[in-house]
Protein backbone atom coordinates (compact mmCIF):
# COMPACT_ATOMS: atom_id res chain seq x y z
CA UNK A 1 0.00 0.00 0.00
CA UNK A 2 1.31 3.01 -0.98
CA UNK A 3 2.24 6.56 1.80
CA UNK A 4 -0.39 8.78 0.33
CA UNK A 5 -2.52 8.23 -2.34
CA UNK A 6 -4.16 10.37 -4.65
CA UNK A 7 -6.10 9.81 -7.97
CA UNK A 8 -4.44 11.79 -10.37
CA UNK A 9 -7.30 11.98 -12.10
CA UNK A 10 -7.94 14.48 -14.35
CA UNK A 11 -10.88 16.12 -13.57
CA UNK A 12 -12.76 18.49 -15.56
CA UNK A 13 -15.77 20.88 -14.10
CA UNK A 14 -17.35 23.62 -15.17
CA UNK A 15 -16.74 27.23 -14.05
CA UNK A 16 -18.93 27.41 -11.02
CA UNK A 17 -19.11 24.00 -10.25
CA UNK A 18 -18.01 22.71 -6.25
CA UNK A 19 -14.58 20.72 -6.88
CA UNK A 20 -14.06 17.66 -3.93
CA UNK A 21 -10.00 16.44 -4.64
CA UNK A 22 -9.14 13.71 -1.83
CA UNK A 23 -6.61 11.66 -0.75
CA UNK A 24 -6.07 9.05 1.58
CA UNK A 25 -2.90 7.35 4.13
CA UNK A 26 -1.55 4.89 5.73
CA UNK A 27 0.93 6.52 8.48
CA UNK A 28 -0.64 7.36 11.54
CA UNK A 29 2.48 9.35 12.50
CA UNK A 30 1.40 11.83 10.31
CA UNK A 31 0.22 14.85 11.76
CA UNK A 32 -0.16 18.08 9.54
CA UNK A 33 -1.99 18.10 6.13
CA UNK A 34 -1.44 20.52 3.25
CA UNK A 35 -2.60 20.97 -0.10
CA UNK A 36 -0.46 22.83 -2.74
CA UNK A 37 -1.02 23.65 -6.60
CA UNK A 38 1.06 23.43 -8.96
CA UNK A 39 1.01 25.20 -12.28
CA UNK A 40 3.13 23.64 -15.06
CA UNK A 41 6.35 23.22 -14.92
CA UNK A 42 6.38 25.11 -11.44
CA UNK A 43 7.17 24.98 -8.15
CA UNK A 44 4.38 23.66 -5.56
CA UNK A 45 2.47 26.14 -3.82
CA UNK A 46 0.63 26.15 -0.71
CA UNK A 47 -2.65 26.58 -0.72
CA UNK A 48 -4.43 25.15 2.70
CA UNK A 49 -2.91 23.08 5.78
CA UNK A 50 -4.47 21.80 9.19
CA UNK A 51 -3.09 19.89 12.07
CA UNK A 52 -4.49 16.66 12.92
CA UNK A 53 -8.30 16.25 12.51
CA UNK A 54 -10.81 18.92 11.66
CA UNK A 55 -12.00 21.36 9.22
CA UNK A 56 -10.13 24.37 7.52
CA UNK A 57 -12.18 27.38 5.44
CA UNK A 58 -10.49 29.85 3.52
CA UNK A 59 -12.09 31.85 1.06
CA UNK A 60 -13.13 29.24 -1.37
CA UNK A 61 -11.22 26.42 -0.28
CA UNK A 62 -12.02 24.23 2.59
CA UNK A 63 -9.92 21.62 4.02
CA UNK A 64 -10.72 18.72 5.82
CA UNK A 65 -9.14 15.61 7.96
CA UNK A 66 -10.45 12.68 9.09
CA UNK A 67 -7.72 11.20 11.11
CA UNK A 68 -9.73 8.29 11.97
CA UNK A 69 -10.32 6.99 8.36
CA UNK A 70 -7.16 8.50 7.42
CA UNK A 71 -8.56 10.28 4.63
CA UNK A 72 -8.65 14.38 3.54
CA UNK A 73 -9.96 16.55 1.21
CA UNK A 74 -10.30 19.76 -0.25
CA UNK A 75 -13.02 21.22 -1.36
CA UNK A 76 -13.39 24.44 -4.02
CA UNK A 77 -16.13 26.51 -4.19
CA UNK A 78 -17.44 28.25 -6.70
CA UNK A 79 -14.60 27.15 -9.56
CA UNK A 80 -13.21 29.61 -11.75
CA UNK A 81 -11.10 28.61 -14.67
CA UNK A 82 -8.03 30.21 -12.81
CA UNK A 83 -8.19 27.15 -10.35
CA UNK A 84 -6.93 24.99 -13.46
CA UNK A 85 -3.94 23.03 -12.06
CA UNK A 86 -2.29 19.99 -10.40
CA UNK A 87 -3.58 19.85 -6.65
CA UNK A 88 -0.86 17.79 -4.07
CA UNK A 89 -1.97 16.31 -0.94
CA UNK A 90 1.12 16.56 1.53
CA UNK A 91 1.76 15.07 4.69
CA UNK A 92 4.10 14.82 7.56
CA UNK A 93 4.74 13.84 11.31
CA UNK A 94 6.09 15.98 14.04
CA UNK A 95 9.32 16.62 12.81
CA UNK A 96 8.20 18.52 10.34
CA UNK A 97 11.49 17.11 8.19
CA UNK A 98 9.94 14.46 5.58
CA UNK A 99 7.12 15.79 3.91
CA UNK A 100 5.24 12.87 1.63
CA UNK A 101 2.98 14.09 -1.42
CA UNK A 102 0.77 12.26 -3.02
CA UNK A 103 0.73 12.14 -7.22
CA UNK A 104 -1.45 15.18 -7.94
CA UNK A 105 -4.85 15.10 -9.57
CA UNK A 106 -5.16 17.70 -12.79
CA UNK A 107 -7.86 19.84 -12.67
CA UNK A 108 -8.98 21.52 -15.52
CA UNK A 109 -12.25 24.30 -15.18
CA UNK A 110 -13.97 25.11 -18.43
CA UNK A 111 -15.42 28.75 -18.71
CA UNK B 1 8.22 39.17 -1.49
CA UNK B 2 10.98 37.40 -0.79
CA UNK B 3 11.18 33.66 -2.98
CA UNK B 4 13.11 30.81 -3.17
CA UNK B 5 15.49 31.09 -6.46
CA UNK B 6 17.58 28.06 -7.90
CA UNK B 7 19.67 28.25 -10.99
CA UNK B 8 20.24 26.75 -13.50
CA UNK B 9 16.13 26.58 -14.75
CA UNK B 10 17.56 23.65 -17.39
CA UNK B 11 20.54 21.42 -16.97
CA UNK B 12 21.65 19.02 -19.49
CA UNK B 13 24.26 16.63 -18.92
CA UNK B 14 25.84 13.38 -19.73
CA UNK B 15 25.84 10.03 -17.75
CA UNK B 16 28.12 9.57 -15.42
CA UNK B 17 29.04 13.83 -15.03
CA UNK B 18 28.81 15.65 -11.84
CA UNK B 19 26.29 18.41 -11.78
CA UNK B 20 25.41 20.70 -8.72
CA UNK B 21 22.18 22.59 -8.30
CA UNK B 22 22.09 25.40 -6.61
CA UNK B 23 19.30 27.23 -4.36
CA UNK B 24 19.43 30.64 -2.52
CA UNK B 25 16.52 29.88 -0.26
CA UNK B 26 14.84 32.95 1.92
CA UNK B 27 17.42 34.83 4.04
CA UNK B 28 15.65 34.13 7.52
CA UNK B 29 14.73 30.75 6.83
CA UNK B 30 16.23 27.58 8.99
CA UNK B 31 15.29 24.57 7.35
CA UNK B 32 15.96 23.39 3.55
CA UNK B 33 14.31 20.61 1.66
CA UNK B 34 15.18 19.28 -1.78
CA UNK B 35 12.35 17.20 -4.02
CA UNK B 36 12.29 15.91 -7.04
CA UNK B 37 10.19 14.97 -9.47
CA UNK B 38 10.22 12.63 -11.73
CA UNK B 39 7.70 13.81 -15.23
CA UNK B 40 4.43 12.82 -14.88
CA UNK B 41 5.48 11.36 -11.16
CA UNK B 42 5.05 12.41 -8.11
CA UNK B 43 7.27 15.26 -5.71
CA UNK B 44 9.56 12.71 -3.87
CA UNK B 45 10.97 14.08 -1.08
CA UNK B 46 14.98 13.88 -0.93
CA UNK B 47 16.18 15.72 1.94
CA UNK B 48 16.25 17.78 4.57
CA UNK B 49 18.45 19.94 6.01
CA UNK B 50 19.39 22.24 9.41
CA UNK B 51 21.95 23.43 11.33
CA UNK B 52 24.27 22.63 8.66
CA UNK B 53 23.95 19.18 8.82
CA UNK B 54 21.44 16.64 7.22
CA UNK B 55 17.87 16.41 9.52
CA UNK B 56 16.45 13.60 7.34
CA UNK B 57 17.05 11.88 3.89
CA UNK B 58 15.20 9.17 2.02
CA UNK B 59 15.79 6.01 0.26
CA UNK B 60 16.59 7.86 -3.03
CA UNK B 61 19.38 9.99 -1.46
CA UNK B 62 21.96 7.37 -1.46
CA UNK B 63 25.80 7.83 -1.62
CA UNK B 64 25.79 9.70 -5.14
CA UNK B 65 23.49 12.70 -3.50
CA UNK B 66 25.33 15.05 -1.53
CA UNK B 67 24.21 18.34 0.17
CA UNK B 68 26.10 21.67 1.46
CA UNK B 69 25.44 25.00 2.89
CA UNK B 70 28.83 26.22 1.68
CA UNK B 71 27.83 30.12 2.74
CA UNK B 72 25.61 31.84 4.40
CA UNK B 73 22.96 32.14 1.19
CA UNK B 74 23.55 29.19 -0.73
CA UNK B 75 22.49 25.58 -0.59
CA UNK B 76 23.33 23.08 -2.91
CA UNK B 77 22.27 19.31 -4.08
CA UNK B 78 25.34 17.54 -5.57
CA UNK B 79 24.86 14.36 -8.13
CA UNK B 80 28.58 12.50 -8.37
CA UNK B 81 27.42 10.51 -11.28
CA UNK B 82 24.65 11.14 -12.70
CA UNK B 83 22.43 8.53 -14.20
CA UNK B 84 19.65 8.34 -16.64
CA UNK B 85 17.39 7.96 -14.28
CA UNK B 86 17.85 11.00 -12.16
CA UNK B 87 16.48 12.97 -15.14
CA UNK B 88 13.72 15.37 -13.12
CA UNK B 89 12.58 18.16 -11.58
CA UNK B 90 14.53 19.10 -8.33
CA UNK B 91 12.77 21.44 -6.62
CA UNK B 92 14.35 23.14 -3.26
CA UNK B 93 12.34 24.32 -0.25
CA UNK B 94 13.13 26.26 2.86
CA UNK B 95 10.90 27.13 5.88
CA UNK B 96 11.31 29.46 8.74
CA UNK B 97 12.11 27.22 11.88
CA UNK B 98 10.37 24.62 14.03
CA UNK B 99 6.36 24.87 14.57
CA UNK B 100 6.04 26.59 11.61
CA UNK B 101 4.93 24.22 8.78
CA UNK B 102 5.25 26.22 5.55
CA UNK B 103 7.92 25.37 2.96
CA UNK B 104 8.32 27.55 0.49
CA UNK B 105 9.49 25.88 -2.66
CA UNK B 106 11.65 27.17 -5.54
CA UNK B 107 10.89 27.00 -9.25
CA UNK B 108 12.76 24.50 -10.07
CA UNK B 109 15.84 23.01 -12.29
CA UNK B 110 14.97 20.82 -14.66
CA UNK B 111 18.00 17.97 -14.79
CA UNK B 112 18.39 16.21 -18.04
CA UNK B 113 20.95 13.43 -18.43
CA UNK B 114 21.37 12.09 -21.84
Amino acid sequence: QKEVEQDPGPLSVPEGAIVSLNCTYSNSAFQYFMWYRQYSRKGPELLMYTYSSGNKEDGRFTAQVDKSSKYISLFIRDSQPSDSATYLCAMEGYNNNDMRFGAGTRLTVKP
Amino acid sequence: EPEVTQTPSHQVTQMGQEVILRCVPISNHLYFYWYRQILGQKVEFLVSFYNNEISEKSEIFDDQFSVERPDGSNFTLKIRSTKLEDSAMYFCASRTGQGSYEQYFGPGTRLTVT
